[in-house]
């Protein structure tokens, strides 16, 4: 069965500074990839995909990703963070042909201190 | 576009009773899938639906979870009997089809099992 670790449970860091997050999946196969953000009391939203081509994927407000795929990894990163950035982000895979069925990480708690 | 609607919000229980909820798809959403969100952890697939057609269900603990989509549109979860394990927020999401596709979110309901 295929699984997707965060690194960090929590993250603290003050505004302007700069954000990585972790995800290692453990799948040999074709995988989608997602970013899912959940803002404090709102549903969960996607923040970034990939499919294929461009490894280093745009999402959005100001959100990266880059697809790694001899490490397995798909690590979230914001070159400057805003207060408004405090929420929780789970990354996300799916197998390719596989039904769209989503396997999520244990997710990453940010707290942006203005 | 509206957004993946779900009631109620929150529901407290005590073990043993039974418990529905309720969800309505973003309109022309083929696929449906039920999630279940233990805190400190990230969402696990319980069932998923195409039209009114179960694709998986090896995640649902059948003894005691069920769920029906009857015309393809809206969905109910229903669990009977309930465990103080089953204590979780439950998502349900839907997409517009099963591959390759992204994942809308409700906000979802809230279950305390007392």
């Amino acid at each position: 069965a295929q699984s997707v670790s965060q690194h960090n449970h929590h993250v603290i860091l003050s505004e302007a500074a700069s954000l990585e997050l972790g995800c290692n999946y453990s799948y040999g196969g074709t995988v989608n990839l997602f970013w899912y953000v959940q803002y404090p009391g709102q549903h969960l939203q996607l923040l970034l995909k990939y499919f294929s081509g461009d490894p280093l994927v745009k999402g959005i407000k100001g959100f990266e990703a880059e697809f790694i795929k001899s490490k397995f990894s798909f690590n979230l990163r914001k070159p400057s963070v805003q207060w408004s950035d405090t929420a929780e982000y789970f990354c996300a895979v799916n197998r390719r042909a596989a039904g769209n069925k989503l396997t999520f990480g244990g997710g990453t708690r940010v707290l942006v201190k203005p | 576009e509206a957004g993946v609607a779900q009631s109620p919000r929150y529901k407290i229980i005590e073990k043993r009773q039974s418990v529905a909820f309720w969800c309505n798809p973003i309109s022309g959403h083929a696929t449906l899938y039920w999630y279940q969100q233990i805190l400190g952890q990230g969402p696990k697939l319980l069932i998923q639906f195409q039209n009114n057609g179960v694709v998986d269900d090896s995640q649902l603990p059948k003894d005691r979870f069920s769920a029906e989509r009857l015309k393809g549109v809206d969905s109910t979860l229903k669990i009977q009997p309930a465990k103080l394990e089953d204590s979780a927020v439950y998502l349900c999401a839907s997409s517009v089809g099963t591959e390759n596709t992204e994942a809308f979110f409700g906000q979802g309901t809230r279950l305390t099992v007392v």
